[in-house]
């Protein structure tokens, strides 16, 4: 069990659907993350929230949408995706403070399939 | 953020110390050197993080070249739910913009009977 619980653990859609990936964490950290994480490759950063601020896009297309309501919840809502997008995604969370480092806390991710 | 270079395969007998190398040549003065772990079908899992001394904690022991050039994460008794993608990343803190890690290919650490 993790401390970062990501809902739906799996979900298959099409290619016209909308469908929404949601993540939760109760342990007062104040920075978000989504990863993408394709088979046997490493976890590839998307988006960062702090403050539920977006802080950091790294250019991910926008049939990808990312919604922090607020300091504990954070969605990625997915609109006409393409078969290639079929992959493991990936919430954490951390304290977003300088100083003493700040560990990231991951979720068991979604397991998205686009037919 | 610092590059790292770690060997894309390990094998470790159970219960002996696995001990897994990463060049950080590259790194800076204000970059911590983190250490996670992935199994199969889970998220990544933190196991310890330093920035200049020797850190251990209940998992693992990390061990940091007095320059910072490089380091190592040693698991004391490996067991066969050790097996799993090791990844060293360094990271410098950036206030209000979260603490985003970018992650390498990592290392592969098979722990055998």
């Amino acid at each position: 069990d993790t401390e970062v619980t990501q809902t739906p653990k799996h979900l298959v859609m099409g290619m016209t659907n909308k469908k929404s990936l949601k993540c939760e964490q109760h342990m007062g950290h104040r920075a978000m993350y989504w990863y993408k994480q394709k088979a046997k490759k490493p976890p590839e950063l998307m988006f960062v929230y702090s403050y539920e601020k977006l802080s950091i896009n790294e250019s991910v297309p926008s049939r990808f949408s990312p919604e922090c309501p607020n300091s504990s919840l954070l969605n990625l809502h997915l609109h006409a995706l393409q078969p290639e997008d079929s992959a493991l995604y990936l919430c954490a969370s951390s304290q977003d403070r300088l100083g003493g480092g700040s560990p990231l806390h991951f979720g068991n991710g979604t397991r998205l399939t686009v037919t | 953020d610092a590059k790292t270079t770690q060997p894309p395969s390990m094998d470790c007998a159970e219960g002996r110390a696995a001990n897994l190398p990463c060049n950080h040549s590259t790194i800076s003065g204000n970059e911590y050197v983190y250490w996670y772990r992935q199994i199969h079908s889970q998220g990544p899992q933190y196991i310890i993080h330093g920035l200049k001394n020797n850190e251990t904690n209940e998992m693992a022991s990390l061990i940091i070249t007095e320059d910072r050039k490089s380091s190592t994460l040693i698991l004391p008794h490996a067991t066969l739910r050790d097996t799993a993608v090791y990844y060293c990343i360094v990271r410098v803190n950036q206030r209000n913009s979260g603490y985003a890690l970018n992650f390498g290919k990592g290392t592969s650490l098979l722990v055998t009977p």
